[in-house]
């Protein structure tokens, strides 16, 4: 069963334009949403993560935005840049040491 | 800070053989966690360990599939009688503690003949 569903699952952006990638979730006892950016022949590295008693987190250029009710949550690329070119996975889990469970992927391609 | 250490990078097998993938956890965690990701897939869940413990392994399958940590050395999954089926990127993440995020090694990529 499909707990965490992701789309797009390909995206083209221009420079300096915004990518949006959407997930939504099933079970309401997942606490913990991690966003993961992979390169090729690479592992995921943390980008950014969020907990449901906020609805929204910055770092930089990137933004969760979270809707409990709606039990979805999205990353946002602002200014994305060709090096931004990767693929990235949303997750969730309960309790920020739980397993994670991903969501598809989302391969990115941001175009000079 | 040296990274989740993955070894081997690659490892080629044929069907029947047996495959052992290492995982060196980042200095000062002792909370592995062993991920499966097929070709076009996003990365499943197999199994979680703490030190000498198995905490969680509900994403193992049944037969053939083993893991360990022991109190001393990297962290071991071992695959028997590898199957065409096997064929994947295997990647280990570690924590230092249950609540903290978990971090992922470069993977190792199983091939079977």
């Amino acid at each position: 069963q499909q707990q965490v569903k992701q789309s797009p699952q390909s995206l083209i952006v221009q420079k300096g334009g915004i990518s949006i990638i959407n997930c939504a979730y099933e079970n309401t006892a997942f606490d913990y949403f991690p966003w993961y950016q992979q390169f090729p022949g690479k592992g995921p590295a943390l980008l950014i993560a969020i907990r449901p008693d906020v609805s929204e987190k910055k770092e930089g250029r990137f933004t969760i935005s979270f809707n409990k009710s709606a039990k979805q949550f999205s990353l946002h690329i602002m200014d994305s840049q060709p090096g931004d070119s990767a693929t990235y996975f949303c997750a969730a889990s309960k309790g920020q040491g739980g397993k994670l469970i991903f969501g598809q992927g989302t391969e990115l391609s941001v175009k000079p | 800070n040296a990274g989740v250490m993955q070894n081997p990078r690659h490892l080629v097998r044929r069907r029947g053989q047996e495959a052992r993938l290492r995982c060196s956890p980042m200095k000062g965690h002792s909370h592995v966690y062993w991920y499966r990701q097929l070709p076009e897939e996003g990365l499943k869940f197999m199994v979680y360990l703490q030190k000498e413990n198995i905490i969680d392994e509900s994403g193992m399958p049944k037969e053939r599939f083993s893991a360990e940590f022991p109190k001393e050395g990297p962290s071991i999954l071992r695959i028997q009688q590898v199957v065409r089926g096997d064929s994947a990127a295997y990647f280990c993440a570690s924590s230092p503690d249950r609540g903290e995020p978990q971090h992922f090694g470069d993977g190792t990529r199983l091939s079977i003949l």
